[in-house]
């Protein structure tokens, strides 16, 4: 049980695209989603916490404008690279749990590579 | 601010060896306690955690882990590896009002490798 499935697993695009990850839990409702980046050698950085139905709540130096997050339902978030450019090429990774004192269930990661 | 450190970025052992992983954190107070592991080519997982209580902490797979607050450490440990322990292993906190498992933050993670 538990499962989350992220897509795409990996996506290439031009420079200046705008790219969509999707999150999904498919067996249990998460009222809570996170997204993190990871660099390559570097640990997982939360990027931002959504909640069902209500705005994302960012970490410092996070973009809002430039990382879209929409969670309208209890099981998919999304996150939206917005006018990608090659710096914004790295892991993303999403995970989701029930209630916040639930551990959080990760999904396989979306690696993203802007050319 | 939390931070954790890894200082071991990849281990090699032979099955059957004992394995300690390092993991030293920073912060101004109490904190849960996680052990992450990832399988190659597959998603996180949780490993073990500690909340409170006994500060030895036993997790799946025979895994361990021992939270000294003197030393802000939690080391995990196995007495004895196999091959499929081959993963990345990652340390984790969190604050003590994030309900448990919200505002976590990871270190950068230890490759084990495990040769048959």
């Amino acid at each position: 049980g538990a499962v989350v499935s992220q897509h795409p697993s990996r996506v290439i695009c031009k420079s200046g695209t705008s790219v969509k990850i999707e999150c999904r839990s498919l067996d249990f409702q998460a009222t809570t989603m996170f997204w993190y980046r990871q660099f390559p050698k570097q640990s997982l950085m939360l990027m931002a916490t959504s909640n069902e139905g209500s705005k994302a709540t960012y970490e410092q130096g996070v973009e809002k404008d430039k990382f879209l997050i929409n969670h309208a339902s209890l099981t998919l978030s999304t996150l939206t690279v917005t006018s990608a450019h090659p710096e914004d090429s790295s892991f993303y990774i999403c995970s989701a749990s029930s209630t916040e004192n639930q551990p959080q269930h990760f999904g396989d990661g979306t690696r993203l590579s802007i050319l | 601010a939390q931070s954790v450190s890894q200082h071991n970025h990849h281990v090699i052992l032979s099955e059957a060896a004992s394995l300690e992983l390092g993991c030293n954190y920073s912060y101004g107070g109490t904190v849960n306690l996680f052990w992450y592991v990832q399988y190659p080519g597959q998603h996180l997982q949780l490993l073990l955690k500690y909340f409170s209580g006994d500060p030895l902490v036993k997790g799946i797979k025979g895994f361990e882990a021992e939270f000294i607050k003197s030393k802000f450490s939690f080391n995990l440990r196995k007495p004895s590896v196999q091959w499929s322990d081959t993963a990345e292993y990652f340390c984790a906190v969190t604050p003590p009002n994030s309900g448990g498992y919200q505002k976590v933050t990871f270190g950068t993670g230890t490759k084990l490798q495990v040769i048959p």
